[in-house]
């Protein structure tokens, strides 16, 4: 089974421009996750996707947003980049449904802002 | 402050060694799941413990999660310089709302020589 995948890979903007990433979760994977790491903060939860809709959503400001197709796959955007959203932007997929949600991530899209 | 604390941040052993990562918090988790991460790539999963007092192996890799579901710990015996990486332990809190939001530990860099 392929495992999650994320495009592009890497991704070098200005401040002020927008930035679309986009991932692929595992097939039969209906609920895709979107997290930001970087050095200072750790992982930090952006917003997860299922079935469509936004199903949780943390505490990133509105410039941070995201959709999800019917085949799952799931976009996400960042409107007026800053510096500070220079980041490894993760993607992570789980089945839903079960006991316990487990949550496979991509290789992530290392985004710079200059 | 950090919903999960990682202790140690950094631990620097020699090839043989045995260490220990624990992950604390003041919150009750449904099921606390452990990843590595490799510099450039996304988190891999390794262990995912639901039940408190639940202890899992994997291979040289030992997983506890406490009686109260607040803490859990990672120990490898005998480390070995492929061990090296960052090491996350990640959680869904009880009461979140549904659907899938992990809670990252800041991590744990370890790194093996030889």
């Amino acid at each position: 089974k392929a495992g999650v995948t994320q495009t592009p890979r890497y991704l070098i903007k200005t401040r002020g421009q927008q930035v679309t990433l986009s991932c692929s979760p595992i097939s039969g994977h209906r609920s895709v996750s979107w997290y930001q790491q970087t050095p200072g903060q750790g992982l930090q939860f952006l917003f997860e996707y299922f079935s469509e809709t936004q199903r949780n959503k943390g505490n990133f400001p509105g410039r941070f947003s995201g959709r999800q197709f019917s085949n799952s796959r799931s976009e996400m955007n960042v409107s007026t980049l800053e510096l500070g959203d220079s980041a490894l932007y993760l993607c992570a997929s789980s089945v839903q449904g079960l006991a316990v949600n487990e949550q496979f991530f991509g290789p992530g899209t290392r985004l710079t802002v200059l | 402050t950090q919903l999960l604390e990682q202790s140690p941040q950094f631990l620097s052993i020699q090839e043989g060694e045995n260490l220990t990562v624990y992950c604390n918090s003041s919150s009750v988790f449904s099921s606390l799941q452990w990843y590595r991460q490799e510099p450039g790539e996304g988190p891999v999963l390794l262990v995912t413990v639901v039940t408190g007092g639940e202890v899992k192996k994997l291979k040289r890799l030992t997983f506890q999660f406490g009686d109260a579901r607040k803490d859990s710990s990672l120990h490898i015996t005998a480390a070995q310089p492929g061990d090296t990486g960052l090491y996350l332990c990640a959680g869904e809190r009880v009461g979140e709302t549904s659907g899938s939001r992990l809670t990252f530990g800041e991590g744990t860099q370890l790194t093996v020589n030889p």
